[in-house]
């Protein structure tokens, strides 16, 4: 199984919302990711969770709050958005950091308004 | 940090032609380079990857080759088929798990 999930798939929130995205592997994976993408734009990245711990912050405002609870699970708590973070949250893992392949989730559509 | 540059950014063929897609790359450093199929709604999808000891690699339609020396790696895709339309991303990993993915191709083949 090379299933990365990710909820809901689709969310919209007003800029003074708190909301949650939720990412979910069972593959035994120990590294795992937060990208964004912007329309007709490649994915980047924005968080790097190895073994539980963050390792890798692209300066992202702090309005954006990953938490890994355990190996499985990888959360991204959303607060006070602004419109132009509207995009889609995609959730990534692979088998430790510096391995190769990445597997992605399908990703969760945020609209902000 | 790296800078990956892809080409073109729309493609269209017809049925049973090839594609290909190319990419260059700015850091020497950087050793492998996936290539990933995005269709509408879903997340990317690794299809074949290639490491930088190695300068060809092969899976039955899709092939990608990768030169070092001019760090430029290209995707291949025989006989095109309509559910190949997608968009195409390549990266390239650097500095362990950073990956810098190409502005993407939009690929269209025609039946």
């Amino acid at each position: 199984d090379t299933e990365v999930t990710q909820t809901p798939k689709h969310l919209v929130m007003g800029m003074t919302n708190k909301k949650s995205l939720k990412c979910e592997q069972h593959m035994g994976h120990r590294a795992m990711y937060w990208y964004k993408q912007k329309a007709k734009k490649p994915p980047e990245l924005m968080f790097v969770y190895s073994y539980e711990k963050l390792s890798i912050n692209e300066s992202v405002p702090s309005r954006f709050s990953p938490e890994c609870p355990n190996s499985s699970l990888l959360n991204l708590h959303l607060h006070a958005l602004q419109p132009e973070d509207s995009a889609l949250y995609l959730c990534a893992s692979s088998q430790d950091h510096g391995s190769d392949t990445q597997y992605f989730g399908p990703g969760t559509r945020l609209t902000v308004l | 940090g790296e800078n990956v540059e892809q080409h073109p950014s729309t493609l269209s063929v017809q049925e049973g032609d090839s594609a290909v897609i190319k990419c260059t790359y700015s850091d020497s450093a950087s050793n492998y380079f996936p290539w990933y199929k995005q269709e509408l709604g879903k997340g990317p999808q690794l299809i074949i990857d290639i490491r930088s000891n190695v300068g060809e690699k092969k899976d039955q339609r899709i092939a990608v080759t990768l030169n070092k020396t001019a760090k430029h790696f290209s995707l291949h895709i025989t006989e095109t088929q309509p559910e190949d339309s997608a968009v195409y991303f390549c990266a390239a990993r650097y500095n362990f798990n950073k990956f810098y993915f190409g502005s993407g191709t939009k690929l269209n083949v025609k039946p």
